[in-house]
């Protein structure tokens, strides 16, 4: 049973442009998080989805970015129009089910640049 | 806001040391407080500790809760130079009928030969 993967595992984007980031859960996992990691700052959390559901996305910016997780596919998060603080590594993490954080399986993440 | 603080936020010791961890939460509508470890990819989950004073223990580290002063430590004994990490400390809390995850800023541990 694969893990959690995500790609790609490093994108440079300039600034304008879109970054796409792919998620696929683990086989059998319905819940899908993403997550923002900033250099030397922790994790921030940003949307919870299910299959094309978006429960909450609190933690997203309310501009430029979005996420998605379609009935067949990986979760997307796109971010549109990237600036420089836009840098950082973004994780997702994938559950079986509601609230159960001791079973959200992280994936490798996807290592931002933007020049 | 809720807000979860944690310290040191680096710490060097040397093999066979004994670090604490610290971690510290105001969050409404607390679940349950998780601690992961971080090396260069993707943390990998510790512990979840829901009640308090029962402590959780994985080799040489272990973990325990106090909700009433809302904070949790996490132990290392006898620690080795694999123990280099970054130590994640997150609250899960309700929300709005789900759920969701506040993380720290980390403890980097650096342990020395």
């Amino acid at each position: 049973n694969a893990g959690v993967m995500q790609n790609p595992r490093h994108l440079v984007r300039r600034r304008g442009q879109e970054a796409r980031l792919r998620c696929s859960p683990m086989k059998g996992h319905s819940h899908v998080y993403w997550y923002r990691q900033l250099p030397e700052e922790g994790l921030k959390f940003m949307v919870y989805l299910q299959k094309e559901n978006i429960i909450d996305e609190s933690g997203m910016p309310k501009e430029r970015f979005s996420a998605e997780f379609p009935k067949e596919g990986p979760s997307i998060l796109r971010i549109q129009q990237v600036v420089r603080g836009d840098s950082a590594a973004y994780f997702c993490a994938s559950s079986p089910y509601l609230g159960t954080a001791e079973t959200q399986y992280f994936g490798p993440g996807t290592r931002l640049l933007v020049l | 806001e809720d807000k979860v603080v944690q310290s040191p936020l680096s710490l060097v010791v040397h093999e066979g040391d004994t670090v604490t961890l610290n971690c510290s939460y105001e969050v409404t509508n607390f679940r349950s407080l998780l601690w992961y470890k971080q090396e260069k990819k993707a943390p990998t989950f510790l512990f979840m500790l829901t009640s308090s004073g029962i402590e959780k223990k994985s080799g040489r580290l272990s973990s325990i809760l106090d909700k009433k002063e809302l904070f949790s430590i996490l132990n290392i004994t006898a620690t080795q130079t694999g123990d280099s990490a970054v130590y994640l400390c997150a609250v899960e809390a309700a929300t709005s009928g789900t759920y969701k995850y506040i993380f720290g800023t980390g403890t980097r541990l650096k342990v020395l030969a």
